[in-house]
């Protein structure tokens, strides 16, 4: 049972458009909130993370939206760019559990010129 | 600095074969994790260790072995493949449980 829930599976949005990738838990005991990117053939890298006393934060056209009563966050991409095109991972880090980290499924973006 | 290292990058098994992914990282980090990356599930944790001589199950440990060589080190072992373990396995560090995983460039695995 996948402990982080990410949708969608996969999307496509036209250059400059507004990317929205959805994530959603149920392990109240997640502490730290990471997005990471991976492009074919290389591994995931950190892209931007969020604690859960924050609701929002942004880093240039990348922005996570945290809903903490509903469990859920998210990830906007501004101004998308044919250069995103990629799979996004939501992730969930756990400190009390050694440093637990567990990924959403994956979504895998195309950004169309 | 080469950051996370993993060996081998490609591998072909039979069915029954044993065999150990090496995994070694130079930013003297004490988080180490092993994933598996397949279709549609995304990368799923299969054993991780907060610090050198420890160890824990991830998600999907069955049919799986680790150990933490020392710090530097951790590899995982399949001791009888299966068809079921062809996946692309990650191996990734951390500096101190902080969400921030470097990853290696992964092992793609076939098992016929």
């Amino acid at each position: 049972q996948q402990q982080v829930k990410q949708s969608p599976q996969s999307l496509i949005v036209q250059k400059g458009g507004i990317s929205i990738i959805n994530c959603a838990y149920e392990n109240t005991a997640f502490d730290y909130f990471p997005w990471y990117q991976q492009f074919p053939g290389k591994g995931p890298a950190l892209l931007i993370a969020i604690r859960p006393d924050v609701s929002e934060k942004k880093e240039g056209r990348f922005t996570i939206s945290f809903n903490k009563s509903a469990k859920q966050f998210s990830l906007h991409i501004m101004d998308s760019q044919p250069g995103d095109s990629a799979t996004y991972f939501c992730a969930a880090l756990t400190y009390n559990q050694g440093g637990k980290l567990i990924f959403g499924q994956g979504t895998e973006l195309s950004v169309k010129p | 600095n080469a950051g996370v290292t993993q060996t081998p990058k490609f591998q072909v098994l039979k069915t029954g074969q044993s065999m150990t992914l090496q995994c070694a990282q130079d930013m003297n980090h004490n988080s180490m994790y092993w994933y598996r990356q397949d279709p549609g599930m995304g990368l799923r944790l299969i054993y991780y260790s907060a610090s050198e001589g420890t160890t824990d199950k991830g998600e999907v440990p069955n049919g799986y072995n680790v150990s933490r060589l020392n710090k530097r080190e951790f590899s995982l072992r399949l001791e009888s493949a299966a068809p079921s373990q062809t996946s692309v396995y990650f191996c990734a560090s951390s500096r101190d449980r902080d969400g921030t995983a470097f990853f290696g460039q992964g092992t793609r695995l076939t098992v016929v």
